[in-house]
């Protein structure tokens, strides 16, 4: 159990484009989602936190107007990507914790970004 | 503010043998959670194993054991008769219940597994 999905794993798209990802809790319903980033060889940073129903928490240093956050149901959250360029380009994760146990996160298995 | 550190960019193991890959963090809460997950080359992320802050026994799961030194903040990560599928970067997180309920990540290990 505890499976999260992302659609999709792969997405090219051109500069000025809009992209959107899902991320769905596949088998039990989601109080918090996060979506991180990850560069070539690094850690994940943290971008936004999101609950059903309410507004994004952003991460200093994260632009809410360009990376939309919407986390319309227990199960599904999305990030769109607005006016995508080169340096967007990126390995985006989302996990997603049980209300029952807040403190371990469940991931996705990612989406690849890239931006033309 | 928390926080994470892997001293230790990228590890080396001759196959069936034994590492250990360190962890210390740095907090003044109590109550908290450490994680080691496991990145291969799908860059899915997997749990490789958790350990709450309350409990003094070292977790283990199979070939995958912690030395949780509470006191001296640090949570190394043994793995015994290493295998070629456990190649990877591994992640050492925190987890503060009492907090922000973020996970707090170290900068991350790559364990190469020699045949």
């Amino acid at each position: 159990g505890a499976v999260v999905s992302q659609h999709p794993s792969w997405v090219i798209c051109k500069s000025g484009t809009s992209v959107k990802i899902e991320c769905r809790s596949l088998d039990f319903q989601a109080t918090t989602m996060f979506w991180y980033r990850q560069f070539p060889k690094q850690s994940l940073m943290l971008m936004a936190t999101s609950n059903e129903g309410s507004k994004a928490t952003y991460e200093q240093g994260v632009e809410k107007d360009k990376f939309l956050i919407n986390h319309a149901s227990l199960t599904l959250s999305t990030l769109t990507v607005t006016s995508a360029h080169p340096e967007d380009s990126s390995f985006y994760i989302c996990s997603a914790t049980r209300t029952e146990s807040s403190y371990e996160q469940y991931f996705g298995p990612g989406t690849r970004l890239t931006v033309t | 503010a928390q926080t994470v550190t892997q001293s230790q960019p990228e590890m080396s193991v001759q196959e069936a043998e034994t590492v250990t890959l360190s962890c210390t963090y740095d907090t003044s809460e109590s109550d908290y959670y450490l994680f080691w997950y496991k990145q291969p080359p799908s860059r899915q992320m997997i749990l490789v194993i958790r350990q709450e802050a309350y409990k003094q026994q070292n977790a283990t799961e199979n070939r995958f054991s912690v030395n949780f030194q509470k006191a001296a903040k640090s949570f190394s990560l043994k793995i015994s008769d290493s295998q070629l599928g456990d190649a990877a970067m591994y992640f050492c997180a925190y987890f503060s219940s009492s907090g922000t309920y973020k996970y707090i990540f170290g900068t991350g290990t790559r364990l190469k597994v020699l045949a």
